[in-house]
C-alpha cells in the first residue's frame, strides 16, 4: 500500500541532544513537508522540499534542520537549539502533477517529549 | 495577508444532528480549498477539497461542504452526524496559481458529539 511512514511514534529527548525524525513516502510525490503541532495553535510549517536536494524554510524552521537526498525521504533533526521541542510532527507529502501537486497526504505522526 | 479563520474552537453536538462547522479565509484570488480530519494522537485525513466548477463538493464519510465566494467561506457539513465524527477538523486554502504548494491552515475545530 502507498503511504507516508513516520517513525518513531514516540520520541524522547535529552536536554542538548538531537534527535531525528524520519519521514519516509513510496507515493512517488515531488514535494515533502514538516508540520509542528501544538494544542491551540493548528499546523506550523517547519521545512518543506519541492524536489530532491532543495528545502525551503517554512514558518518556524528555528532549531530544525532537514535534508532531501532521495525523493521517497525526508528527515527532521530536531537540534538542541530548538529550546521547546516538545510537541507532536507530522510529514506530509504532495503529488506528482497537475491539480493534484497541491493535495497534501500525511502521515501519522510522532510525538516528542523532552527527558 | 493570506488568513484562514475557523471561528469555532470547540462544538458539541448530538449524535444524529445536523452539523456545520465554518471556514472563512482570506485570499487575492479563488484559492484551492480543503477540508482535513484529525482524530486524536493520528496524522490529518482528506474530507473534501474544491479545486473549480461545481461549488458544493462531496467527501467521504458524509460530509459535504460548499464554497461561497461572495462570503469567502467554505463551510463543511453533515446532515446527521455519528459518534465516530468526533475528532479535530482543518479548513485549509491553498495557491491557485504558480508552483506554490504551500497551505494555509486554520487552528482547527474540536468536534464532540454527545450519544
Amino acid at each position: 500500500d502507498g503511504g507516508i511512514t513516520q517513525s518513531p511514534k514516540y520520541l524522547f529527548r535529552k536536554e542538548g541532544q538531537n534527535v531525528t525524525l524520519s519521514c519516509e513516502q513510496n507515493l512517488n510525490h515531488d514535494a515533502m513537508y514538516w508540520y509542528r503541532q501544538d494544542p491551540g495553535q493548528g499546523l506550523r510549517l517547519i521545512y518543506y522540499s519541492q524536489i530532491v536536494n532543495d528545502f525551503q524554510k517554512g514558518d518556524i524552521a528555528e532549531g530544525y534542520s532537514v535534508s532531501r537526498e532521495k525523493k521517497e525521504s525526508f528527515p527532521l533533526t530536531v537540534t538542541s537549539a530548538q529550546k521547546n521541542p516538545t510537541a507532536f510532527y507530522l510529514c506530509a507529502s504532495s503529488g506528482t502533477g497537475g491539480i493534484k501537486k497541491n493535495i497534501q497526504y500525511f502521515g501519522a505522526g510522532t510525538r516528542l517529549s523532552v527527558l | 495577508a493570506q488568513s484562514v479563520t475557523q471561528p469555532d474552537i470547540h462544538i458539541t453536538v448530538s449524535e444524529g444532528a445536523s452539523l456545520e462547522l465554518r471556514c472563512n479565509y482570506s485570499y487575492g484570488a479563488t484559492p484551492y480549498l480543503f477540508w482535513y480530519v484529525q482524530s486524536p494522537g493520528q496524522g490529518l485525513q482528506l474530507l473534501l477539497k474544491y479545486f473549480s466548477g461545481d461549488t458544493l463538493v462531496q467527501g467521504i464519510k458524509g460530509f459535504e461542504a460548499e464554497f461561497k465566494r461572495s462570503q469567502s467561506s467554505f463551510n463543511l457539513r453533515k446532515p446527521s452526524v455519528h459518534w465516530s465524527d468526533a475528532a479535530e477538523y482543518f479548513c485549509a486554502v491553498g495557491a491557485n496559481a504558480g508552483n506554490n504548494r504551500k497551505l494555509i491552515w486554520g487552528l482547527g475545530t474540536s468536534l464532540a458529539v454527545n450519544p
